[in-house]
Parts: C-alpha cells; structure tokens; sequence
C-alpha cells in the first residue's frame, strides 16, 4: 500500500486560505468515506482535526474544513493563524483492511 | 480525562524481539477500536495496526506485516505489540492512539498518547 500523495509545503500569509490535497487510488480514499486529517506541531503528539471526510471533531475550530471528490481529498484551513504552522497528515482506510498515511505537508505562515 | 501511556520502548538489536505496552484510562476500553502509529526520527506519521473493540480482527501495514502483531486485554485496558525480529527501519516513536467509533472498526484516532521509543540497532 503506497502512501497517500500530499504537497510537502503549502504556504500563506495570516488571513489567507489555504487548502492542502490528498491524493489516493479508488482502493483507498476513492472508495471509503473515512479519511481523516491530523496537525502535528514539533515534538508534539498529531491531533485531530477532521474525521470522516469532514467532520470535525468538538473544540476543532470551524477554520478548518474537509471535502473530497473522486480519489483526492484535501483540507481547508481558513483565516490562516499563526498557530496553524504545523504539518499536516491525511490518512485513508483502505481495501486491504489497513489504513496509510499522506506524506505529510509543511505548513509555513509568512 | 482519557489518557494513553505507553510503555516498554528502548534498544534492541536487529533481529531481536520488542513488546509494547499500551495503558488506558478515562473511557470504556473495551468499547473502542485501537492503534499503535510510529514515526521514525524527522520523518511522516506511518501506521502501524489495528484492533477492532472486540479484538476480533486486526490489520497491519505492509512495512510490519508477518512480523508484529497486535493484541488486547480489554479486562486489563490495555493494548499490546509484539514486536519480532526488528529492523533497523523500525527505529521510531510508537504512539498509542484510541480510535474516535464505539464498537466499529479501526477508523481514525481520536486521543493519542506521547509515544514509546524504539531503537534498533546493533
């Protein structure tokens, strides 16, 4: 199972959206509603911040969004904070009963 | 508060043996899917495995399929790994996480302990 397909940087200045992709196969993102995405700040444990394509977990702020559409999905933090320079993961279950990890993606506040 | 400590990390050689441990508190255990994710040193998160609420099935990434396997104790609340002959490439940070569906599948993680870490290394 190859790992998802993430950019390694996104960027943007404080205010701005951003939004980061995710790019699976029909055997995993294509095919299950359960993709969810993770914030990692440095040496800090991943956090939750969207679980099933879009849902977002309570405590979550409402800046961050998810969505898919066909084998991609991708994640929309709006209102971009300084606090939100972290790397970001999504993850996907797959047909084999596994779930993978994106690549993960650096996301720089200017 | 839910809360995941995880336990039994250290240097091992390669081709050796390693069992982590997993203690959780704050929430009905036995009602909730589980998983161990690691990551190795300045690298991406990696999934590891997984095990249905029941313990009644359970899933591996490729990179540690036939070589580690997942168990439970859901009387103890805690979650297993045993880890045989290990590889170099399994150097990391292994993190326990709770899977956020009651009594589903091994979906997503929810709560998320600091992490065990695993050396191997001749």
């Amino acid at each position: 199972q190859s790992a998802l397909t993430q950019p390694a940087s996104v960027s943007g200045s404080p205010g701005q959206s951003i939004t980061i992709s995710c790019t699976g196969t029909s055997s995993d993102v294509g095919g299950y509603s359960y993709v969810s995405w993770y914030q990692q700040h440095p040496d800090k444990a991943p956090k939750l911040i969207i679980y099933d394509v879009s849902h977002r977990p309570s405590g979550v702020s409402n800046r961050f969004s998810g969505s898919k559409s066909g084998n991609a999905a991708s994640l929309t933090i709006s209102g971009l904070q300084a606090e939100d320079e972290a790397d970001y993961y999504c993850i996907s279950y797959t047909a084999s009963f596994s779930l993978v990890f994106g690549t993960g993606t650096k996301v720089t506040v200017l | 508060e839910v809360q995941l400590v995880e336990s039994g990390g250290g240097l091992v050689q390669p081709g050796k043996s390693l069992r982590l441990s997993c203690a959780a508190s704050g929430f009905t255990f036995a009602d909730y899917a589980m998983h161990w994710v690691r990551q190795a040193p300045g690298k991406g998160l990696e999934w590891v495995s997984g095990i249905r609420w029941n313990g009644g099935s359970s899933g591996y990434g490729d990179s540690v399929k036939g070589r580690f396997t997942i168990s439970r104790d859901n009387a103890k609340n805690s979650l297993f790994l045993e880890m045989n002959s290990l590889k170099v490439e399994d150097t990391g940070l292994y993190y326990c996480a709770k899977d956020g569906t009651r009594w589903g599948d091994y979906f997503y993680m929810d709560v998320w302990g600091k992490g065990t870490t695993v050396t191997v290394s001749s």
